[in-house]
């Protein structure tokens, strides 16, 4: 048990559609992470919240919308995406930005 | 700025013998140091972490650690490997932000 959920844990869409990935934790953890994992490319950094603010956006194209509306929950909205976006998405939580994350199980994402 | 480096992308052991997975890192100060597992379609889970003190460092699973500091690395090591171990591994460095994430060393394990 990571403390760590994510849904959907599959999720195939469309270019055109418009679908959000949601993420819990209940460790009573500050800051909230999206990663980006390809096959055959390293773990890309993708949003990073602390306190409900979002201190990180590693240059992610704007088709990618992240919403941390309290220390719990976290989503990122999808919308207009491309083939090449297709990967699995990690969302992790860390007592702070500093301290080991905690990861959820991911969501495979394939776009059509 | 931080970084790190895993040189071996796989390593392939037999079942039984020892494992040593090589991390480096390049950080100004003493860093957090940390070591995760995810097996095929999960995520990552802490194996270990170093943040000061010893610098043998125990982890679950039978793993450990060790830092030096003259060699700017943090190998993970285990005496014997079992299948179950076959999953991607990587080294994250950290200290006074985001730890920054290695590339990954895959670990194949051969009856």
């Amino acid at each position: 048990e990571t403390g760590v959920t994510q849904t959907p844990r599959h999720l195939v869409m469309g270019m055109t559609n418009k679908k959000s990935l949601k993420c819990e934790q209940h460790l009573g953890h500050n800051a909230m992470y999206w990663y980006k994992q390809s096959a055959k490319k390293p773990l890309e950094l993708m949003f990073v919240y602390s306190l409900e603010e979002r201190v990180e956006n590693n240059s992610v194209p704007s088709r990618f919308s992240p919403e941390c509306p309290n220390s719990s929950h976290l989503f990122l909205h999808l919308h207009t995406l491309q083939p090449e976006d297709s990967a699995l998405y990690l969302c992790a939580s860390s007592q702070d930005v500093r301290n080991e994350q905690f990861f959820g199980p991911g969501t495979r994402l394939t776009v059509l | 700025a931080q970084s790190v480096t895993q040189p071996d992308i796989h390593i392939t052991v037999s079942e039984g013998a020892s494992l040593e997975l090589r991390c480096n890192y390049s950080y100004g100060a003493t860093p957090y140091l940390f070591w995760y597992v995810q097996s095929p379609g999960q995520g990552l889970q802490l194996l270990l972490k170093y943040f000061s003190g010893d610098t043998l460092v125990q982890g679950i699973k039978g793993f450990e650690a060790e830092f030096k500091r003259s060699q700017s690395s943090f190998n993970l090591r285990k005496p014997s490997v079992h299948w179950s171990d076959a999953a991607e591994y990587f080294c994250a460095v950290g200290g006074s932000y985001i730890p920054t994430f290695g590339r990954g060393t895959s670990l194949i394990v051969h009856p």
